[in-house]
């Protein structure tokens, strides 16, 4: 089956330290997305890739890292310096820019 | 940045009823998408627009891409209680590579 997973489903980190969340696609689609979602919120984009060793910033992109080696695989890396990390986090691909996106099942962090 | 405004942001409905709701964007998009969440779990796209004007159905769900492309309307006909869900609103702007989300409907 094609589609989009993200690991693990939960995730608690203590205040201080780095955290890679894992976004892997088998979709053979050319873009990924990172997306954080906030209690009661929408999504707010992180960063994106439209193409291998390419990525751009999105609106939050601050205390956050990314890379894209590979087509299927979108890494997204908690970094120490964002202030609010807790949150539930978002991979999703498309075929391109301007194709609908399709999301995982998402990763709940918790940072204490 | 682009503004994407849902409403209504909660709607409490009997089983049975037809469910209205609707995005309005202070740009032009060329693209609307309707996605619906579940608790913990990620989005599912549920309809896809690309042309104003465009009406397009999946079962139960109607979305609507509205004539003067900054709006967009979903309705559901018929509820049952797997619809409860938040359903978020997204759009995409002339030369803009990414989405703008809605602040979603709860239901």
């Amino acid at each position: 089956d094609g589609g989009i997973t993200q690991s693990p489903k939960y995730l608690f980190r203590k205040e201080g330290q780095n955290v890679t969340l894992s976004c892997e696609q088998n979709l053979n689609h050319d873009a990924m997305y990172w997306y954080r979602q906030d209690p009661g919120q929408g999504l707010r984009l992180i960063y994106y890739s439209q193409i291998v060793n390419d990525f751009q910033k999105g609106d939050i992109a601050e205390g956050y890292s990314v890379s894209r080696e590979k087509k299927e695989s979108f890494p997204l890396t908690v970094t120490s310096a964002q202030k609010n990390p807790t949150a539930f986090y978002l991979c999703a691909s498309s075929q391109g820019g301007g194709f609908e996106q399709y999301f995982g099942p998402g990763t709940r962090l918790t940072v204490t | 940045g682009q503004q994407l405004n849902q409403s209504p942001q909660s709607m409490f409905i009997q089983e049975g009823e037809d469910v209205s709701m609707n995005c309005t964007s202070s740009s032009i998009f060329n693209t609307w998408l309707w996605y619906k969440q579940d608790p913990g779990e990620g989005p599912v796209l549920l309809i896809a627009l690309y042309k104003a004007g465009e009406l397009t159905s999946n079962g139960r769900l109607t979305a609507q891409f509205g004539i003067t492309r900054k709006d967009s309307f979903l309705n559901i006909s018929a509820s049952i209680p797997s619809d409860v869900g938040i359903y978020f609103c997204a759009g995409q702007g002339i030369g803009n590579e990414k989405l703008t989300f809605g602040t979603g409907t709860r239901l």
